[in-house]
């Protein structure tokens, strides 16, 4: 019951820009966007979130569609360490179980 | 540094032997959760935790057992593991239920059930 849709996997050369879409059309008026990344294995890592504003951090930025429906993450300059499963995921800001509703997220890999 | 951490790492176990993966964070957050993950079914929450002796159940609690008599710590207790158990854990942590800073997770516990 993943409310988002992302590409199965996608493909960067290293030191480019990656940018991954998501689709969120059924995204309600009090649910965040949240990107995660999955290195192999190991847990889970929280990159960024945002409401309807652009979000940037140290590690990546986050641009929402006015209309909330699509999201894009960007990895400014990927290197073969950002080589993951990235998840995109919309999740309530309160009132819910804490759950986080992982879909099968998008494979990147950067090449040399 | 802030981290949750999870024990063991690697467990291969019997059928109906009791076990217990711990968690333990060190960050006074409120929410902890257990996953688990399957190829082919992603992340699935087993339960969850709003704060010491408040736990809740997930999509798959069946056959696990979880306490929270302290804040930092939320063990998973499976009475009898079996075979459909063999999965990879994460413990996962956050200030409140909204997620709303970021869930922090565990680095895994790869448990075989045979």
């Amino acid at each position: 019951d993943a409310k988002t849709t992302q590409p199965t996997s996608m493909d960067c050369a290293e030191g480019r820009a990656a940018n991954l879409p998501c689709n969120h059309s059924t995204i309600s008026g009090n649910e965040y966007v949240y990107w995660y990344r999955q290195i192999h294995s190991q847990g889970p890592q929280y990159i960024i979130h945002g409401l309807k504003n652009n979000e940037t951090n140290e590690m990546a930025s986050l641009i929402i569609t006015e209309d909330r429906k699509s999201s894009t993450l960007i990895l400014p300059h990927a290197t073969l360490r950002d080589t993951a499963v990235y998840y995109c995921i919309v999740s309530p800001n309160s009132g819910n179980t804490g759950k986080l509703i992982f879909g099968q997220g998008t494979t990147l890999q950067v090449k040399p | 540094e802030a981290q949750v951490t999870q024990n063991p790492r690697y467990l291969i176990t019997v059928t109906g032997k009791k076990l217990t993966v711990t968690c333990s964070q060190n960050m006074n957050h409120e929410y902890m959760s257990w996953y688990r993950q399957d190829p082919g079914l992603g992340l699935r929450q087993i339960y969850y935790s709003m704060n010491v002796e408040v736990t809740d159940k997930g999509d798959v609690p069946e056959g696990y057992k979880v306490s929270r008599k302290e804040k930092r710590n939320f063990p998973l207790i499976l009475e009898s593991p079996s075979p459909n158990q063999t999965s990879l854990y994460f413990c996962a942590s956050s200030l409140g239920r909204d997620g709303i800073y970021g869930y922090t997770f565990g680095s895994g516990t790869r448990l075989t059930v045979v």
